[in-house]
């Protein structure tokens, strides 16, 4: 069955430094990656896909086949970056499988 | 454009009552979805609509919880007895296919309670 892992809970940062959320999965077929984000009092939303291959505020994604791993990074934290991060994967079989998600607090 | 409306957006009951919850597509998006959130976790998927026809309900516990999307456009989904697990964030969303291309939407959610 697939699955997302997202081993940290919470993940704090001061303001300016990198960023990593980690995310891993489990399909033995050909993964589809997203990031979804919900800010304080907003709506989920997509952040991005690994299919488009693009930057959104600043954070990027990279499909890694060989870890099973779909990391989420950012090179210096805003305090505006501070939400809850949800990895998700797409199949055949079940549209979006979503991790338990990482609370990123930046801490100015 | 306007986004997924849901309603209510709270809903507190006791265990063995009924609750309903109403959601409204973003016009002219064929595909539907309703998920089920607990707290801490991420959001399952219970259901799945393309027009009005269920494509994915594998993970919807039909002894209790039904959904419909009689006219292809807004859907229910119920819960008949309520138990105390079912306390929840129940989320809708939508979008125009039901491939990893199309982005989906989702609504606010709707906050149940089961005391």
């Amino acid at each position: 069955a697939q699955r997302v892992t997202q081993p940290e809970k919470l993940l704090s940062v001061f303001k300016g430094a990198p960023v990593e959320l980690k995310c891993n999965y489990s399909y033995s077929g050909s993964p589809e990656l997203f990031w979804y984000v919900q800010y304080s009092r907003q709506r989920l939303q997509l952040l991005l896909r690994h299919i488009s291959r693009e930057s959104i505020k600043g954070f990027t994604a990279d499909l890694n086949k060989g870890e099973t791993s779909f990391h989420l990074k950012k090179p210096f934290a805003q305090e505006e970056d501070s939400a809850m991060y949800y990895c998700a994967l797409f199949s055949g079989n079940t549209p979006l499988v979503f991790g338990k998600g990482t609370r990123l607090s930046v801490i100015a | 454009e306007a986004g997924v409306a849901q309603s209510p957006r709270y809903k507190i009951i006791e265990k063995r009552q009924s609750v309903a919850f109403w959601c409204n597509p973003i016009s002219g998006h064929a595909t539907l979805y309703w998920y089920q959130q607990i707290l801490g976790q991420g959001p399952k998927l219970l259901i799945q609509f393309q027009n009005n026809g269920v494509v994915d309900d594998s993970q919807l516990p039909k002894d209790r919880f039904s959904a419909e999307r009689l006219k292809g456009v807004d859907s229910t989904l119920k819960i008949q007895p309520a138990k105390l697990e079912d306390s929840a964030v129940y989320l809708c969303a939508s979008s125009l296919g039901s491939d990893y291309l199309n982005e989906q939407f989702f609504g606010p959610g709707t906050r149940l309670t089961v005391l």
